[in-house]
């Protein structure tokens, strides 16, 4: 079956820890995304990449770094240097260049839960 | 600066009765919105999306208005079931969508009595 995967589901590290968290899709979808949602609030977007080996940052990228070597694959790296990354991470892909539709809705993951001890 | 607002936390309503939903936003480039419907420790699902040269949009329980004007949509669902509970989220596309991108509001969580 097509989707986007996210692993692992829960994951906890000690502060000052990087950890990347995984995302891969098999939906042949160029473009893909990361999104953080915080308890009250919206999706907020940290990274996205139309393209492989391209990437922009979004509203919140400070403290995270990510990569887009693979058109399957997004991985999103959580540095020390965020502050708050307690929170819930969803990973989302969209627009099929070959589809010829001009609108794309975003099909998201399950989610990481990302808990700094 | 918050671009789409949904400016009720929460919703409460009886089951079989009408939910409306209800998003406004600022920026007059959005010319495509979407619904997503999302469960607690999951993702959002895709429920329904309205482009902006239509002021209606309806699949099923769900249809979607648009009011651009007045920079607001709603989304009414009829008639309400308790498997609806859940947090919605309205989103906007900057631009003409080539990008992907979007932004959310805050969301609202519907609660469908029994």
């Amino acid at each position: 079956d097509g989707g986007i995967t996210q692993s692992p589901k829960y994951l906890f590290r000690k502060e000052g820890q990087n950890v990347t968290l995984s995302c891969e899709q098999n939906l042949n979808h160029d473009a893909m995304y990361w999104y953080r949602q915080d308890p009250g609030q919206g999706l907020r977007l940290i990274y996205y990449s139309q393209i492989v080996n391209d990437f922009q940052k979004g509203d919140i990228a400070e403290g995270y770094s990510v990569s887009r070597e693979k058109k399957e694959s997004f991985p999103l790296t959580v540095t020390s240097a965020q502050k708050n990354p307690t929170a819930f991470y969803l990973c989302a892909s969209s627009i099929d260049r070959t589809s010829g539709k001009l609108y794309n809705e975003q099909f998201f993951g399950p989610g990481t839960r990302l808990t700094v001890l | 600066d918050q671009q789409v607002k949904q400016n009720s936390p929460s919703l409460s309503v009886q089951e079989g009765r009408i939910s409306i939903l209800n998003c406004d936003y600022t920026n007059s480039m959005f010319d495509y919105f979407l619904w997503y419907k999302k469960y607690p420790a999951e993702g959002p699902t895709f429920l329904i999306s309205i482009s902006s040269i239509k002021d209606k949009n309806e699949d099923g329980r769900f249809t979607v208005f648009l009011n651009k004007s007045a920079k607001h949509l709603s989304l009414h669902i009829v008639p309400s079931q308790p498997g609806d509970s859940a947090v919605y989220f309205c989103a906007a596309s900057e631009g003409s969508g080539n990008t992907g991108k979007l932004i959310f509001g805050q969301g609202t969580t519907l609660q469908v009595k029994p």
